[in-house]
């Protein structure tokens, strides 16, 4: 298995763009997880998905970030307009059913906001 | 959500045996304890799982006393390649759907 893909690895974007991460989960997990990670903050969840569906988006910062997950393969996280306090990496993550199976993380994606 | 603390950074050398310990005073009875490893520029990877006594697996030891309000993460002999940040985290098991916390975690130093 391939593991959780993200894409891209690197993004550099200016202040107001529109950002969209994407995630391709591990094949037959069916819970996947968006998390941001920053020196000031460490590792913090924004939002889950379980079979397609939206747990738990708490953690989503404003309504500048969205999620959708329109199968069970793909999920994107998007960011609009972005600011500099969104740099951050961001990291996906697949699971089995729920939060407390293992989680398979990918290898995030470094966002950078001019 | 059971709030757990454990310390900031810990330094060792290569060879010794490392323990990182973990408070989690407010844990329930359904809740398991979580160990992940996180590696520069990587996501976090699972470590190992426990709900009471002692779990050992390849990687490392979890140590959980009686009361379960704490968990000790035992690493035998650790090379340099153990540097990384160390979470830990509680969670019910049998609900599925509480989120776990990951905070700022363990920074383990290992030197020559």
């Amino acid at each position: 298995d391939a593991g959780v893909i993200q894409s891209p690895r690197h993004e550099v974007t200016e202040m107001g763009q529109e950002v969209t991460l994407r995630c391709k989960p591990i094949s037959g997990h069916n819970s996947l997880f968006w998390y941001r990670q920053t020196m000031m903050r460490g590792l913090e969840l924004l939002i889950y998905f379980n079979n397609n569906v939206p747990i738990d988006d708490s953690g989503m910062p404003e309504d500048r970030f969205s999620a959708k997950m329109p199968n069970a393969s793909f999920s994107t996280l998007k960011i609009q307009p972005s600011e500099p306090r969104d740099s951050a990496v961001y990291f996906c993550a697949s699971s089995l059913a729920g939060p407390q199976e293992t989680q398979y993380f990918g290898p995030g994606t470094r966002l950078l906001v001019l | 959500l059971a709030k757990t603390t454990q310390p900031i950074s810990m330094d060792s050398y290569e060879g010794q045996e490392v323990n990182i310990t973990c408070s989690h005073n407010n844990i329930a009875t359904n809740d398991y304890i979580t160990w992940y490893q996180q590696f520069p520029s990587q996501g976090p990877r699972f470590i190992i799982q426990g709900y009471k006594t002692k779990v050992t697996n390849e990687v490392a030891s979890l140590f959980i006393p009686a009361d379960r309000k704490s968990s000790t993460l035992s690493l035998p002999r650790v090379s340099l390649s153990d540097t990384a940040v160390y979470y830990c985290l509680v969670g019910d098991m049998n609900t599925g759907f509480q989120k776990l916390v990951f905070g700022t975690g363990t920074r383990l130093l290992v030197s020559p």
